[in-house]
């Protein structure tokens, strides 16, 4: 079955600045990876997604890059708020089969 | 659109009493939906793919007696937790696929925090 890596499972950022999360997925099928952001006791909420016909997507301060051949995609978040502190989960998604596979996890700290 | 309700939102249960979580789409069908389990400072982790008029599929280690799915519409699917036990306690997710083809999307309901004492 497919396999979502994440890394890191923790990052510090100081306001302002950008931080990156990456993940790797092993299934080559998959064709649609969202990326969501988790308070504590609430549901994942979708920041952004991409699918698998296109290699980059942004929306505001939050951006996210696919490459299909090295089988891995990224969350940039640029101009970090403390309101941007939460734990960010990666996740990939074949419609095929309708299997979403999440990453861990990571765990954002934006220092004021 | 592509609203997923989950009830009720917390429950707290006497250990061996069973609990019943409901998950409904509001304005779509959901001919599957998915119900997750979440640990603290862990990532969801699928317990079974719930189908619309048949059984549900369950992941490796997930315990089909205990965890019983009845999805009987297009927008009902229910997740009964049986004879609970403390280390059941979790947070329990259900979600559903919305759209076809080209136009998709995976949307979560609420979240049900299960405590048994």
């Amino acid at each position: 079955g497919e396999n979502v890596e994440q890394h890191p499972s923790t990052l510090s950022v100081q306001e302002g600045d950008s931080a990156v999360i990456k993940c790797t997925y092993s299934d080559s099928a998959s064709n649609y990876f969202p990326w969501y952001k988790q308070e504590l006791g609430k549901r994942p909420q979708l920041i952004i997604d991409i699918r698998s016909n296109v290699g980059e997507k942004k929306d505001q301060r939050i951006a996210v890059t696919l490459n299909k051949t090295a089988k891995h995609f990224s969350l940039h978040i640029t101009e970090t708020q403390p309101e941007d502190s939460a734990v960010y989960f990666c996740a990939s998604f074949n419609f095929g089969n309708e299997k979403l596979t999440f990453g861990t996890g990571t765990r954002l700290t934006i220092i004021p | 659109g592509a609203v997923v309700s989950q009830h009720p939102s917390w429950v707290i249960c006497k250990s061996g009493t069973s609990v019943k979580i409901e998950c409904r789409s509001l304005d779509f069908q959901a001919t599957t939906m998915f119900w997750y389990r979440q640990f603290p400072k862990q990532s969801l982790m699928l317990m079974a793919t719930s189908n619309e008029g048949s059984k549900a599929t369950y992941e490796q280690g997930v315990e089909k007696d205990k965890f019983l799915i009845n999805h009987a519409s297009l927008t009902l699917s229910t997740l009964t937790v049986t004879s609970a036990h403390p280390e059941d306690s979790s947070f329990y997710i259900c979600s559903a696929v919305w759209g076809e083809k080209i136009n998709y999307g995976y949307t979560f309901g609420s979240g049900t925090r299960l405590t048994v004492v």
